[in-house]
C-alpha cells in the first residue's frame, strides 16, 4: 500500500541555518505530495505541495521539488527563524482516497 | 473567516467509559474528515463525510467508534467503550471538495487519555 517515511526527529538549528527534512514515498501511479506544518498550540496547515512530477511547491521560503526517480519531496529553507519551531509533516493522496501522512518531524530553531 | 471549532480540548476518562467529540468545520466546506493522531504517529483516518453521508470509515473500528454528521454540518465523533489504546488526539479537517487537492483546514484537536 501507498506509505510515507519522514526523516527522525527531532532536529535542532540556530537561526539562519540551512534546513534539509528528508521525505520518500511508496505509492502506485503517480500520487500528489503535500508538506504540512503544525505550529504549537495550532491546528495542522498545509505548507506546500505538488502534484506531478518534477514540480515545485514554495510557500513561506519552504520548498520541496517532486522527484520521481527518487520517489523523493524533502522539504528544504535555506535560512531557518525561530517561528519555523514546529513539526513537519509530510503526506500524500490519489484521487479519491484519504491523506496519508509521515510520522512527522519536530524542528527546533534556536536563537 | 473561522476556522474549524473542536471541542472538548482536552479529555481523561477510565478505560470502558464513553466519550463524545464534537466539530464545526469552516462554513461551506461540505468535506469533514475525523484523524486520528496517536503520539509519535501521523493523523490517520477514521472516517470521511460527504455532507452527510459517510465516504469512508473502512478504518473506523466499528465495535466502539461512531460518528455522525446529521445535518451536514456539525459531527459527533463517540468512543464507548474506551480502550487504553484509543488514547490520542482526535483531529478535525473539513475541506472544499474532498482531499483530491490535499487542502484540508484541521482544527486544533481534542486530546484524549483512557487511563
Amino acid at each position: 500500500g501507498n506509505s510515507v517515511t519522514q526523516m527522525e526527529g527531532p532536529v535542532t538549528l540556530s537561526e539562519e541555518a540551512f534546513l534539509t527534512i528528508n521525505c520518500t514515498y511508496t505509492a502506485t501511479g503517480y500520487p500528489s505530495l503535500f508538506w504540512y506544518v503544525q505550529y504549537p498550540g495550532e491546528g495542522l496547515q498545509l505548507l506546500l505541495k505538488a502534484t506531478k512530477a518534477d514540480d515545485k511547491g514554495s510557500n513561506k521560503g519552504f520548498e520541496a521539488t517532486y522527484r520521481k526517480e527518487t520517489t523523493s519531496f524533502h522539504l528544504e529553507k535555506g535560512s531557518v527563524q525561530v517561528s519555523d519551531s514546529a513539526v513537519y509533516f509530510c503526506a500524500l493522496n490519489q484521487a479519491g482516497t484519504a491523506l496519508i501522512f509521515g510520522k512527522g518531524t519536530t524542528l527546533s530553531v534556536s536563537s | 473567516e473561522a476556522g474549524v471549532a473542536q471541542s472538548p480540548r482536552y479529555k481523561i476518562i477510565e478505560k470502558r467509559q464513553s466519550v463524545a467529540f464534537w466539530c464545526n468545520p469552516i462554513s461551506g466546506h461540505a468535506t469533514l474528515y475525523w484523524y486520528q493522531q496517536i503520539l509519535g504517529q501521523g493523523p490517520k483516518l477514521l472516517i470521511q463525510f460527504q455532507n452527510n453521508g459517510v465516504v469512508d470509515d473502512s478504518q473506523l473500528p466499528k465495535d466502539r467508534f461512531s460518528a455522525e454528521r446529521l445535518k451536514g454540518v456539525d459531527s459527533t465523533l463517540k468512543i464507548q467503550p474506551a480502550k487504553l489504546e484509543d488514547s490520542a488526539v482526535y483531529l478535525c479537517a473539513s475541506s472544499l471538495a474532498g482531499q483530491d487537492t490535499g487542502e484540508l483546514f484541521f482544527g486544533e484537536g481534542s486530546r484524549l487519555t483512557v487511563l
